[in-house]
């Protein structure tokens, strides 16, 4: 079976800093995406930037960008230059392709908050 | 505008009063799902739809019924709702290469 597992429950992290948070799965299959997802405390899911495993160059978008080491099974999330909206919960997410099933799979999450 | 409405957004029940949570979308897609989150578990699948009159199990869907008569709907059903189906709930639709679009929503307690 498909797991998911973040293992830092909560992160602090200075405005305009840097910070990282981890991902790592388990899985058989060869192809499949996994997701970052951004949840506010307005309780919106948003998602912050998707990786599709046959491709290897590592996914950016702006301030995010993600270290996909698909042989290690980790897909971490960069953000850089923190800024206090990014104050949310962060969740990563596996889907298989080459199964009979089309689920999303999600890690426990990673409460961040930015400190001014 | 893209979206995905979910109603209610709050509701407090008693333990065996039949519920629906409806979920529409406006986006023509043709995967939709539920999720339901929990303190410390994350987001868990509990039904999933490829398309019209076409649903499947997700991780979690006992206790719960599905259906989808309508490209736009996806209704979730609980029969019984017992306690331990407090939760936050979820539906989303849009495939996984695309974007896949979440409603806002929705907070119940079955007491």
């Amino acid at each position: 079976a498909q797991t998911v597992t973040q293992s830092q429950p909560e992160m602090s992290v200075q405005e305009a800093e840097t910070v990282t948070l981890s991902c790592t799965y388990d899985t058989s299959e060869s192809n499949y995406y996994l997701f970052w997802y951004k949840q506010p405390p307005s309780r919106q899911m948003i998602l912050v930037i998707r990786q599709e495993a046959y491709k290897q160059q590592n996914a950016t978008e702006n301030r995010f960008s993600v270290n996909f080491q698909k042989a290690a099974k980790s897909f971490s999330l960069k953000i850089s230059d923190s800024q206090l909206g990014d104050t949310a919960m962060y969740f990563c997410a596996f889907m298989g392709l080459g199964g009979a099933t089309n689920k999303l799979i999600f890690g426990t999450g990673t409460l961040l908050a930015v400190q001014p | 505008e893209a979206q995905v409405t979910q109603n209610p957004r709050y509701l407090i029940t008693v333990t065996g009063k039949k519920l629906t949570v409806t979920c529409s979308q406006n986006m023509n897609h043709e995967y939709m799902s539920w999720y339901r989150q929990d303190p410390g578990l994350g987001l868990r699948q509990i039904y999933y739809s490829m398309n019209v009159e076409v649903t499947d199990k997700g991780d979690v869907p006992e206790g719960y019924k599905v259906s989808r008569k309508e490209k736009r709907n996806f209704p979730l059903i609980l029969e019984s709702p017992s306690p331990n189906q407090t939760s936050l709930y979820f539906c989303a639709s849009g495939w996984f290469s695309d974007t896949q679009y979440f409603g806002p929503g929705t907070r119940l307690t079955v007491l």
